[in-house]
């Protein structure tokens, strides 16, 4: 199974200021046809999550434009560019190239 | 507008199976390209597949758990359904079905869950 690595667990960050939410593939996430299956969602508190980001860094309808998704092969990233309050929750990276799909860890938002 | 939503017991005993429906609209899954997606969660931890099929009801399941796992679906009652034998207390999870694009190869729409506890 391709092993998803999500850091750091827990992201205490300012209300404004930027957070950056790292996630790491064991084995490269192109796939055969030239793409790149490794998408971003968001778990807000009591809620079901919600798709942000598929394809590496495509934003999904209606989803802020202070959240990129960046990265490629087994390295990737999701940053906002300036938290609001409304962002807390847990972020889960997850693969689709490889079956079994597999989910990261998670990333827990906090206010400071 | 797409949606799904989950129903089925939510406690079930030790040893039972249990069997779970996701009823949706908004889609139909004989249009190529789309399935349902099964997916867990224990409380406090992280989302794990559990089982996926497609418009054309190829299916794919969790290598851990496929020896326990059936995932059918009934296109003229808009639902699929998971079946999961053999309960046991660390299948203790909120279950959520979601809608699968093949195109990207992920989950879009999710229903809003069902916790299922098993204990006896």
């Amino acid at each position: 199974d391709v092993v998803m690595t999500q850091s750091p667990l827990s992201l205490p960050v300012t209300l404004g200021q930027p957070a950056s939410i790292s996630c790491r593939s064991s084995q490269s996430l192109v796939h055969s046809d030239g793409n790149t299956y490794l998408n971003w969602f968001q778990q807000r508190p009591g809620q079901s999550p919600r798709r942000l980001i598929y394809k590496v860094s495509n934003r999904d309808s209606g989803v802020p434009d202070r959240f990129s998704g960046s990265g490629s092969g087994t390295d990737f990233t999701l940053k906002i560019s300036r938290v609001e309050a409304e962002d807390v929750g847990v972020y889960y990276c997850m693969q689709g190239t490889h079956w079994p799909l597999t989910f990261g860890g998670g990333t827990k938002v906090e206010i400071k | 507008q797409i949606t799904l939503k989950e129903s089925g017991p939510t406690l079930v005993k030790p040893t039972q199976t249990l069997t779970l429906t996701c009823t949706f609209s908004g889609f139909s899954l004989s249009t190529s390209g789309v399935g349902v997606g099964w997916i867990r969660q224990p409380p406090g931890k992280a989302l794990e597949w559990l089982a996926l099929i497609y418009w054309h009801d190829d299916k794919r399941y969790s290598p851990s758990l496929k020896s326990r796992l059936t995932i059918t679906k009934d296109t003229s009652k808009n639902q699929v359904v998971l079946t999961m034998t053999n309960m046991d207390p660390v299948d203790t999870a909120t279950y959520y079905c979601a809608h699968w694009v093949q195109g990207t190869k992920t989950v879009d729409y999710w229903g809003q869950g069902t916790l299922v506890t098993v204990s006896s």
